[in-house]
């Protein structure tokens, strides 16, 4: 089956800094790329969908300034949380479709941010 | 409003009986529903679609049901097993800023005691 990598799967980092989060599709090309934060006890809410080759579209509530996302090529992803805050921290899964298909979506294993 | 709601936020069953999960939505009209399995600090793994005009779909141990009319999905693990213990989503397209995207509840975590 298709496989969408993450990395890192974890990361602690000072306010203030910012992280990069990858998300790769090892074995197939992912035309669209979705990224999800999670809270605990919450369900996955969609932050954003990016389109290999062109801006991101982000949900309502979502700054762009804040989460950079790039879709470069057609298997990477990236997401950077810029100036992170204790309230960023969560749980960032990104998942990947081919030919834009929604209803066949993989998911990444996920990254969990802390932010001190 | 629009909502999608799985009203168990826990079940908790015994080894080898049936546990069923209900996955309701409101102001929503889904071309398709899926579940997916939840592991601690793991993104969800896929585990069967239904579409709108499917009242079930079996795979293995797992059962989906569909009701439009009622606007509703059922879950159910026949034979459960420990390992079966874990986080269940539905999720199903809803609009969004993009156009369309999976939408998801919040889960039932399902624990199965041996």
């Amino acid at each position: 089956g298709a496989v969408v990598s993450q990395h890192p799967s974890w990361v602690i980092c000072k306010s203030g800094t910012s992280v990069k989060i990858e998300c790769r599709s090892l074995d197939f090309q992912a035309t669209t790329m979705f990224w999800y934060r999670q809270f605990p006890k919450q369900s996955l809410m969609l932050m954003a969908t990016s389109n290999e080759g062109s801006k991101a579209t982000y949900e309502q509530g979502v700054e762009k300034d804040k989460f950079l996302i790039n879709h470069a090529s057609l298997t990477l992803s990236t997401l950077t949380v810029t100036s992170a805050h204790p309230e960023d921290s969560s749980f960032y899964i990104c998942s990947a479709s081919a030919g834009g298909r929604q209803e066949t979506q993989y998911f990444g294993p996920g990254t969990r941010l802390l932010v001190l | 409003s629009q909502k999608i709601e799985q009203n168990s936020e826990a079940l908790n069953i015994q080894e080898g009986k049936t546990a069923t999960l209900t996955c309701n939505y409101t102001n929503y009209s889904p071309a398709y529903l899926q579940w997916y399995r939840q592991d601690p600090g793991r993104g969800p793994v896929f585990l069967l679609l239904i579409r709108e005009n499917e009242k079930e779909k079996r795979k293995e141990r797992l059962k989906v049901t569909f009701d439009t009319t009622l606007k509703q999905s059922l879950f159910h693990i026949t034979a459960s097993q420990p390992a079966d213990s874990a986080t269940y989503l539905c999720a199903l397209v809803g609009a969004n800023q993009a156009g369309t995207a999976l939408i998801f509840g919040k889960g039932t975590t399902l624990s199965v005691s041996s």
